[in-house]
């Protein structure tokens, strides 16, 4: 059972547009983070989020934790080729910690020049 | 070394072969995971080590799958009698207290059973 969803599963845009990419569950979550992974290597975590409401900005990149801290989005502004990657959410849920964290099903972004 | 080490890089196996799959983390790092990941899709959690603590063995696909921590320091993750569908990604990261929320992943073992 995949706890977290996320969509698009696949995104091709151009330079210069905004894109959303979102995270849901109908689980709580202590806390979610969102890691961007490039071929051939492992994941890097982009930041964390831990409030339910709470937002994050990145540079052109702004992270939204939901109230009921059950989803999450990730919006990016004026996407450049340098974003081409998989985006990853992961919730850490309630005591566990980040003993286990669960990973969405990803987000395939390809910025095109 | 700075980053979490991962060997081999790749490795192809015929089906039924066993693997051994090695993973050096962060020096000094308390927490290590095992996750599988299959083509270009997420993580799946396999097993996490923490100090002295029992590990969590709780996503292990099979017994076929064990993973052990020498020293609280290397770990190496065993697949026995391999079948086609253990063919993914195995990425290995690491953690500690110091290092906040922050998970630190190795490149990944690259795995192939033909």
């Amino acid at each position: 059972t995949q706890l977290l969803e996320q969509s698009p599963q696949f995104l091709s845009i151009q330079e210069g547009e905004n894109l959303t990419v979102y995270c849901n569950s109908s689980s709580v979550f202590s806390s979610l983070q969102w890691y961007r992974q490039e071929p051939g290597e492992g994941p890097v975590l982009l930041v964390t989020v831990v409030t339910g409401g709470e937002v994050k900005k990145l540079k052109r990149l702004t992270f939204q934790f939901g109230d009921a801290r059950k989803d999450s989005s990730l919006h990016i502004t004026a996407a450049q080729p340098g974003d081409t990657g998989l985006y990853l959410c992961a919730g850490a849920r309630g005591n566990t910690g980040f003993q286990k964290l669960v990973f969405g099903t990803g987000t395939r972004l390809l910025v095109s020049p | 070394g700075a980053g979490v080490s991962q060997s081999p890089s790749n490795k192809v196996t015929e089906k039924g072969k066993d693997v051994e799959l090695r993973c050096d983390p962060i020096s000094g790092h308390t927490a290590l995971y095992w996750y599988r990941q299959s083509l270009g899709q997420g993580l799946e959690f396999l097993i996490y080590f923490q100090g002295n603590s029992a590990p969590d063995k709780s996503g292990l696909p099979s017994d076929r799958f064990s993973a052990e921590r020498t020293g609280g320091s290397v770990s190496t993750l065993t697949i026995q009698r391999t079948q086609q569908e253990d063919s993914a990604v195995y990425l290995c990261a690491s953690r500690t207290a110091s290092s906040g929320n922050t998970i630190y992943f190795g490149e990944g073992s690259w795995l192939t059973v033909v």
